[in-house]
Formats: structure tokens, sequence, C-alpha cells
């Protein structure tokens, strides 16, 4: 069965750094999430992207955060200048369409230090 | 702005039992709403979809019904098994997903 497939699983940074997750969506789904989710809080919406361009994106997604889909394949999310509150875990999702079942990775856990 | 709300936020229940897991949101624009589940530190994994226009959806021993004019979905889960234990999570699709909090689930041998 195709799947999301999210590199690396786990990432410890340094406060400051900047972290780029990647994330290999289904072969041919064209809409792209990323979400987060603190350790036990709600999975939050941070951006979606369309027709290589972001389609929307929520006031947690600033100048910090950015989107880039470089080749095709890969979705990857930027972010720059990382701070201790950026610790969460980032699940990457793609969907066929907007009314087709949506398939979530595994997640990247980033722990900010 | 879309709210979904999950109740209850955790359930105990002894293997064998069926269950009901709700889930309600406040605006009924919706694509579509999926469940799933996750695992203590691990993604989600996608359970079942159910479009706007379906008023009920069924995989295995599970069965999720929509009633979108109310704003209410439930996950009915049949024969539960310890295997079941997980948080199961209801997310309604506009232009993104909206995620409710979860319920979870505790199946005892």
């Amino acid at each position: 069965e195709p799947e999301v497939t999210q590199t690396p699983s786990h990432q410890v940074t340094q406060m400051g750094q900047e972290v780029i997750l990647r994330c290999v969506p289904i072969s041919n789904h064209l809409y792209f999430y990323w979400y987060r989710q603190i350790l036990g809080q709600k999975v939050e919406f941070l951006v979606s992207f369309y027709n290589n361009e972001i389609s929307e994106k929520s006031e947690i997604f600033d100048d910090q955060f950015s989107v880039e889909r470089p080749d095709g394949s890969n979705f990857t999310l930027k972010i720059r200048s990382t701070k201790l509150e950026d610790s969460a875990m980032y699940f990457c999702a793609s969907s066929r369409d907007r009314d087709t079942e949506a398939f979530f990775g595994q997640g990247t856990r980033l722990t900010v230090v | 702005k879309q709210e979904v709300t999950q109740i209850p936020a955790a359930l105990s229940v002894p293997e064998g039992e069926n269950l009901v897991l709700n889930c309600s949101f406040t605006d009924s624009a919706i694509y579509n709403l999926q469940w799933f589940r996750q695992d203590p530190g691990k993604g989600l994994t996608s359970l079942l979809l159910i479009q706007s226009s379906q008023r009920e959806q069924t995989s295995g021993r599970l069965n999720a019904s929509l009633d979108k004019s109310s704003g209410r979905s439930t996950l009915y889960i049949a024969a539960s098994q310890p295997g079941d234990s997980a948080t199961y999570l209801c997310a309604v699709r506009g232009n993104q997903f909206y995620f409710g909090t979860g319920t979870s689930l505790t199946v005892i041998p």
C-alpha cells in the first residue's frame, strides 16, 4: 500500500538552528499538508500546498517557516531559527483530491534544546 | 472557525464490548470527515473516510456515521480487542483538516 514517508524520524537541534523536515507524498497526490502536534495537545494545521504554491496557512506559519516542493517528489518544511516551543511531532499528509482519503506520515519528532 | 469536539476524552472498556466514540463539529460546510487512530508517539493511521454526502461507512468491525446537518459523527467499534487501545481522532475537512482532541481508548483483557 502506498504511504507517505517522512525523514528523519527524530531530530534534535539547538535553539536558533535551522532544520529541514522532509516528506515524500504518495506519487499521484496533488494536495499536501504539514501539521504539528505538541506533546499532549491537539493536531494543529500549519500549511497546505497545491499546484506548487501555498493554498492556506495558519497563524502559526509565520516567517520562520517555509515549504518547498523542490523536485516534484519531495515536500519539505524548513524552520529557521528554531525556538524551544517548536518542539513537537510534525506530520506531513497528502491526498489526490480534496474529497479523497488523506494519508499521514509517521511524523518527525523535533526536539529543540 | 471550525471547532471539533470529541467525547469522551477517555474510555476504558472490557474486551468484547461494543463502544461508540463521538465527534461534533460546528460548521457543516465540509468535504468529508475522516477517523484516524494514533498509537502513543506514532503517526496517524486512517481508519474511515465519510464523504459529506454519505451517512455511513463500514470497515471490518468499524462503522462510522455522519449527520452533517447536526454536525455529528460517531465511530462504532464492535467486539473491542486489546489491540484497539489507542487514541482515536476525528478530522473534518474544509480547506484544511480540523482535528478533535481525541478519545483515548483502553480495552482491558
